[in-house]
């Protein structure tokens, strides 16, 4: 049990265009899930938490209107990223959680923007 | 703002020694320590857990140290294997309801044979 997917596991796109990342809690529903990023050999980052039916709230640093987080289930979180510039190049994991507050991580989706 | 750190980058062990890895923490009104570890190119696993109220908490071939007085946390590997090779974070829950983890730098195990 407790199993979160992420789709794509991999994307690559051009500069300027938009990207699109799912966070899904396969066998259990999440009222929270968490976006991280993580860059090449450096620890996961916070960028946001994502709360079904209300808005994200993003920590401090990063751009909302950047980075839009749709939580419209209880199964379900997007992250996409506007007009990606080879910056945005990362690793995004999401996490959901559980009702024992325990987060389980999703297997993340590595961008690189051209 | 305040942060989990680790004390070494890089950890190079023989196979079927003991790994120790270290961590500290900032923030003493924390109380839940969570450590992962992450394989190349995949999300962070859990591995063990440990509340403020205890000292010491034991998995399999797992241990988990928390020394609040300096606030250090220590991850302890028995009869460490290949299969272990992999980077190692610490993370720390923030109180307050946030539910917010803060993960420590990150230390790399390599397994020798």
């Amino acid at each position: 049990g407790a199993v979160v997917s992420q789709h794509p596991s991999w994307v690559i796109c051009k500069s300027g265009t938009s990207v699109k990342i799912e966070c899904r809690s396969l066998d259990f529903q999440a009222t929270t899930m968490f976006w991280y990023r993580q860059f090449p050999k450096q620890s996961l980052m916070l960028m946001a938490t994502s709360n079904e039916g209300s808005k994200a709230t993003y920590e401090q640093g990063v751009e909302k209107d950047k980075f839009l987080i749709n939580h419209a289930s209880l199964t379900l979180s997007t992250l996409t990223v506007t007009s990606a510039h080879p910056e945005d190049s990362s690793f995004y994991i999401c996490s959901a959680m559980g009702r024992s507050g325990e987060q389980f991580f999703g297997p993340g989706t590595r961008l690189t923007v051209l | 703002g305040e942060s989990v750190g680790l004390h070494l980058p890089t950890l190079s062990v023989q196979e079927g020694d003991n790994s120790i890895i270290n961590c500290a923490y900032s923030n003493s009104a924390s109380d839940y320590f969570i450590w992962y570890k992450q394989e190349s190119g995949k999300g962070p696993q859990f591995i063990i857990d440990i509340r403020s109220n205890m000292d010491k908490r034991q998995g399999q071939r797992v241990t988990v140290l928390l020394n609040k007085t300096v606030k250090h946390l220590s991850l302890q590997i028995a009869a460490t294997q290949p299969g272990d090779s992999a980077v190692y974070f610490c993370a720390e829950l923030l109180s307050g309801g946030y539910n917010k983890l803060i993960f420590g730098a990150g230390t790399r195990l390599a397994v020798h044979p």
